[in-house]
């Protein structure tokens, strides 16, 4: 039972480029999230994904957007990169609109912005 | 606002040295206080998920409590392969984002 997939696992970006990073939900799953993480802090909320429509958002400029498809899986497009935007960025999944149970995260994508 | 503050930064032990780890929290209407564990460079391994006061959980040397203000994850007789940064989390009633604390950094010494 393949979990969480994310790719690319690490990419360097420069300032002022955009991003697009790829998730794909644990078998069963319906209900993707997408996660920042800086180093040395917790994960923060960007938004989440269910049905195809962004259902919540975190504290993140329109710079930061995203997409799922039909079969669930989901993109996160990030334009206009800062160095702030250097992170470890994570997909979770879960199923269902509302959280709760477990929510399982992937490995996550490493971006760095020169 | 949801608030985790999770103590202490960092902690080293020695292997069989049991500990606590403390997650004190903030928030109206708690619908869910989760654990994490997390290795350099990885993503989040679940391990609970508390949802009342006084439950509790276990999963071999870790086990996980929950009063209204905090939750601890207690550490029995650890292994140098327990080492990983344990992260806290909570959701409330009518949110679906979890808000994490920044994490205790766990060291074992063989």
């Amino acid at each position: 039972d393949a979990g969480v997939t994310q790719s690319p696992t690490h990419l360097i970006k420069t300032r002022g480029q955009q991003v697009t990073l790829r998730c794909s939900p644990k078998s069963g799953h319906d209900t993707v999230s997408w996660y920042q993480q800086a180093l040395g802090q917790g994960p923060q909320f960007i938004f989440q994904y269910y049905e195809e429509e962004e259902r919540q958002r975190g504290n993140f400029p329109d710079r930061f957007s995203g997409h799922q498809f039909p079969n669930y899986s989901s993109e996160l497009n990030v334009n206009a990169l800062l160095l702030g935007d250097s992170a470890l960025y994570l997909c979770a999944s879960s199923s269902g609109l509302v959280l709760t149970g477990e929510l399982f995260f992937g490995e996550g994508s490493r971006l760095t912005v020169l | 606002e949801d608030q985790v503050t999770q103590s202490p930064e960092a902690l080293r032990l020695q292997e069989g040295e049991s500990s606590s780890l403390n997650c004190s929290y903030t928030v109206s209407g708690l619908r869910g206080l989760f654990w994490y564990r997390q290795d350099p460079g990885k993503g989040p391994e679940f391990l609970f998920t508390l949802y009342s006061a006084g439950e509790e959980k276990e999963k071999e040397r870790l086990k996980a409590t929950l009063t209204k203000k905090e939750s601890f994850l207690h550490i029995t007789a650890p292994k140098p392969e327990d080492s990983a940064t344990y992260l806290c989390a909570l959701t409330h009633f009518g949110n679906e984002k979890l808000t994490f604390g920044t994490g205790t950094r766990l060291t074992i010494i063989p």
